[in-house]
């Protein structure tokens, strides 16, 4: 099992451009989540999903949109990139909710000038 | 809403124990504990659920006492591999299906 997977690694992005972080896992969890951590900070819950189709809204979901059309896909969309989204993110999957432990993914690191 | 963690960074020499402590304002279902490393994904540690449970495994261990919605790790006799960023995160009964996060404690374990 490859786990959580994240693509890219490493993301530059101008102001106003947008761009889709991908996150993919293959254990069958029906919860993901995607979460933010800027330098020295911790993770921030921007948006999650409980099963194919179900998405809500974390703690800081301006500026973000996801979809889960499929278990194993979770993508973060960024709509109109700002310097403030300057961050990493990570995407999580666990097997039905935050009564389980997290797998987390290797992680995105964006820049936004 | 955000669980608070304290302290927010600790200083051992190997060998000594440290508590790291996780309290909320909200009644709980559950507590998450992980370690991060610089540069690296939190790794789980254990979850302690609405019940007032204790978990141990090795020379670390967790409370979680559901009276003060509080839980507390324990880190005995610690390791230089210990070092890293703890972060506690709670799922609140009032919003479930949220996990969220403290903003961590800085463990530094020196030779």
């Amino acid at each position: 099992n490859a786990g959580v997977t994240q693509t890219p690694k490493f993301q530059v992005l101008k102001t106003g451009q947008s761009m889709t972080l991908q996150c993919a896992q293959d254990m069958n969890h029906e919860y993901m989540s995607w979460y933010r951590q800027d330098p020295g900070m911790g993770l921030r819950l921007i948006h999650y999903s409980v099963g194919a189709g179900i998405t809500d809204q974390g703690e800081v979901p301006n500026g973000y949109n996801v979809s889960r059309s499929t278990t194993e896909d979770f993508p973060l969309r960024l709509l109109s990139a700002a310097p403030s989204q300057t961050s990493v993110y990570f995407c999580a999957s666990s097997k039905t909710g935050p009564a389980y432990e997290q797998y987390f993914g290797p992680g995105t690191r964006l820049t936004v000038t | 809403q955000q669980p608070v963690q304290s302290p927010q960074a600790v200083i051992l020499r190997e060998g000594e124990d440290a508590v790291i402590n996780c309290s909320s304002s909200k009644a709980l279902y559950s507590v998450h504990w992980y370690r991060q490393k610089h540069g690296e994904a939190p790794v789980f540690l254990m979850i302690l659920l609405k019940g007032g449970e204790q978990k141990g495994h090795d020379k670390i261990s967790a409370s979680f006492n559901e009276k003060k919605q509080q839980s507390s790790l324990y880190l005995t006799a610690s390791q230089l591999s210990y070092s890293g960023t703890y972060f506690c995160g709670t799922e609140q009964v009032d919003s479930s299906y949220k996990l969220i996060f403290g903003s961590g404690t800085r463990l530094l374990v020196r030779p």
